[in-house]
């Protein structure tokens, strides 16, 4: 099974600040890589599909990077409607994981 | 506008059944693979479930394999999840997800649309 692990646990930063996600694999996952976002009480929303590639109505200050072992989300200009846990999920072998995910605070 | 409407959750004692149902709309249900992912109170996401271009693509979590079953019916663009010997660790919200592409002979595993999840309680 590969095991992702995503850091931090909490990033709390203030708005208008870069939040940088890590989600790193225990074996190469290639770019089978995804990203979602999760508001309380809310099911999750896809961000990303094979590590870059933005879903429809994502705004743009969200980008996703990486491959192998390694990936990035990164939200450039933090704003309150971003405040949620984000999670990543391989595809590349079976069983599908998740990540433990990232809780995102506004300071 | 695709959606997918979740059924089915509630209590059921130890050891019981519960069969979950997803609802599909907006899409040509049958060409795409679906899941089940679960998410226990307070806890992360955890993938449950997939079922893939026909009854022998079908895949399951080590945690299920054995007691729970997926299966599609196109004809009612409905998923189904048939959960038996339940236990405590299977309360979780569930959620029915669809898959990013359609099928091709890969399922294209990431999850573009979700339901609203049904929940499971499993408790005496």
């Amino acid at each position: 099974e590969i095991v992702l692990t995503q850091s931090p646990a909490t990033l709390s930063l203030s708005p208008g600040e870069s939040a940088t996600l890590s989600c790193r694999a225990s074996q190469s996952v290639g770019s089978d890589l995804n990203w979602y976002q999760q508001k309380p009480g809310q099911p999750p929303r896809l961000l990303f599909y094979h590590a870059s590639n933005r879903a429809t109505g994502i705004p743009a200050r969200f980008s996703g990077s990486g491959s192998g072992t390694d990936f990035t989300l990164t939200i450039s200009s933090l704003e309150p409607d971003d405040v949620a846990v984000y999670y990543c999920q391989q595809r590349n072998n079976w069983p599908l994981t998740f990540g433990g995910g990232t809780k995102v605070e506004i300071k | 506008e695709v959606q997918l409407l979740e059924s089915g959750g509630g209590l059921v004692q130890p050891g019981g059944s519960l069969r979950l149902s997803c609802e599909a709309s907006g899409f040509t249900f049958n060409n795409y693979a679906m899941s089940w992912v679960r998410q226990a109170p307070g806890k992360g996401l955890e993938w449950v479930s997939s079922f893939g271009g026909g009854v022998g693509d079908t895949h399951y979590a080590d945690a299920v394999k054995g007691r729970f079953t997926i299966s599609r019916d196109t004809s009612k663009n409905t998923l189904s999840l048939q959960m038996n010997s339940l236990t405590a660790e299977d309360t979780a919200v569930y959620y029915c997800a669809k898959s990013g592409k359609p099928f091709d002979g890969r399922g294209y595993y990431w999850f573009d649309c979700w339901g609203q999840g049904t929940l499971v309680t499993v408790s005496s």
